[in-house]
């Protein structure tokens, strides 16, 4: 167990749907990130909060969005979704700000499939 | 941003000898490289990392190496096992920037 909690672990939606993908971070880690993994992709970075701030944005999508809520565990929402949107999505924690020394610590992920 | 470039894609090799990865950035002001392991099902986990000070670090079969004129890195694994079986990934963060570029990753098979 890495610490990082993902969940739901598999998600079958079909396309136009609306789906919630949630990350705990590792206990004293602020900074939460989020990437997505698709077929024989590597990992291209969504977005990234800090202690409940926006700190930066990839190649996200307009119709994907996050926040980052008090208790420092995190939410990415991806609307009118549909067939390339399946995926793999990873959150990722660390400590450090600006420079994620120490590097990150990712979950088992969440597995989604548009149908 | 950052552009990390990572070679082979795949790479196959016989239990007991080396595998070696390499992978260039682009922003000279990078200063921290960390290599992540990732197996079938699961996150990628960190495996190793290093600082821009450091030309080289080992933890027992693995071994990383940092030529910073060249802006390239190196993930040296020694003596294979069918364990080392797994995608890996290098990555490297700007200066003053809080996300990791990865590279595309490279499919190591460890042949028994």
């Amino acid at each position: 167990d890495s610490g990082v909690t993902q969940t739901p672990k598999h998600l079958i939606t079909a396309t136009g749907q609306r789906v919630t993908l949630r990350c705990s971070p590792r206990s004293g880690d602020l900074s939460v990130y989020w990437y997505q993994q698709s077929l024989d992709q590597g990992l291209q970075f969504l977005i990234q909060y800090y202690n409940g701030e926006e700190r930066a944005k990839g190649n996200i999508l307009e119709r994907f969005s996050a926040q980052q809520f008090p208790d420092l565990h995190s939410e990415l929402n991806l609307s009118s979704l549909e067939l390339g949107d399946s995926a793999l999505y990873f959150c990722a924690s660390s400590v450090g700000d600006p420079n994620p020394v120490g590097g990150y610590t990712f979950g088992s992920g969440t597995r989604l499939t548009v149908v | 941003g950052e552009n990390v470039e990572q070679h082979p894609s795949t790479l196959s090799v016989q239990e007991g000898d080396s595998a070696v990865i390499k992978c260039t950035y682009s922003d000279s002001a990078s200063n921290y490289f960390p290599w992540y392991k990732q197996e079938l099902g699961k996150g990628p986990q960190l495996i190793i990392d290093i600082r821009s000070n450091v030309g080289e670090k080992k933890d027992q079969r693995i071994a990383v190496t940092l030529n910073k004129t060249a802006k390239h890195f190196s993930l040296h694994i020694t003596e294979t096992q069918p364990e080392d079986s797994a995608v890996y990934f290098c990555a490297a963060p700007p200066l003053n920037d809080y996300k990791l570029s990865f590279g595309a990753g490279t499919t190591v098979t460890v042949r028994a």
